[in-house]
């Protein structure tokens, strides 16, 4: 398995308080990338990673925001948490391949729960 | 916009029956393709991919797939399914627009459940 690890791996917060999700990883990989899981969705892209301090928003990036200070930490932030947030939380990276793109590596998951 | 369709949300099988899991995206240009797997509780695995060459693609555990191009389909077979592949699938694609985005669109997975 790619050395991904993600913390915490459960979490129970109110509707209201901020919220930090770290991903890391011992790989070197270039880009890194935060997913939500939710039933009949699939996995949705919030905000990817292209560098250090290179961001770019995803398809569902309200209500979140990332930073990257290091090539391995990747942090995902709920600024003020809602109920619709509730998911399963997934970290990925990749590296550039000789075709252009390669395969995404994914962590363990978060599980948030916001009541 | 891009997109992935899995039409197959839930599919129940007994062991030693063939499988065929649908994937069709939408974009005209260069795509590579995905397959992933993910066992109750655990994190997203790939089983294969496609970038060129042999439209057949093999992966891990026994699976394969096919890109038809003209079908815009990446469809996923295994000719004869194990309990142990009970799991959820998800297909992915990737748009090169002349370059890569290293961004994946995913379907909504496919819940296959296999009875013993």
């Amino acid at each position: 398995d790619a050395g991904i690890t993600q913390s915490p791996r459960h979490k129970v917060t109110e509707t209201g308080t901020p919220v930090t999700l770290r991903c890391h990883q011992t790989e070197n990989h270039r880009y890194m990338y935060w997913y939500r899981q939710d039933p009949g969705h699939g996995l949705r892209l919030i905000h990817y990673s292209y560098g250090v301090k290179d961001t770019d928003k995803g398809e569902v990036s309200d209500g979140y925001s990332v930073s990257r200070s290091k090539t391995e930490d990747f942090l995902l932030t709920l600024e003020s948490a809602t109920s619709s947030q509730t998911s399963v939380y997934f970290c990925a990276i990749s590296e550039s391949g000789s075709g252009g793109v390669n395969e995404q590596f994914f962590g363990p998951g978060t599980r948030l729960t916001v009541l | 916009a891009q997109s992935v369709s899995q039409h197959n949300h839930h599919v129940i099988l007994s062991e030693a029956a063939s499988l065929e899991l649908g994937c069709n995206y939408s974009y005209g240009g260069t795509v590579n393709l995905f397959w992933y797997v993910q066992y109750p509780g655990q994190h997203l695995q790939l089983l294969l991919k496609y970038f060129s060459g042999d439209p057949l693609v093999k992966g891990i555990k026994g699976f394969e797939a096919e890109f038809i191009k003209s079908k815009f389909s990446f469809n996923l077979r295994k000719p004869s399914v194990q309990w142990s592949d009970t799991a959820e699938y998800f297909c992915a694609v990737n748009a090169r627009y002349g370059g890569a985005t290293n961004k994946l669109i995913f379907g909504t997975g496919t819940l296959l459940a296999v009875q013993p």
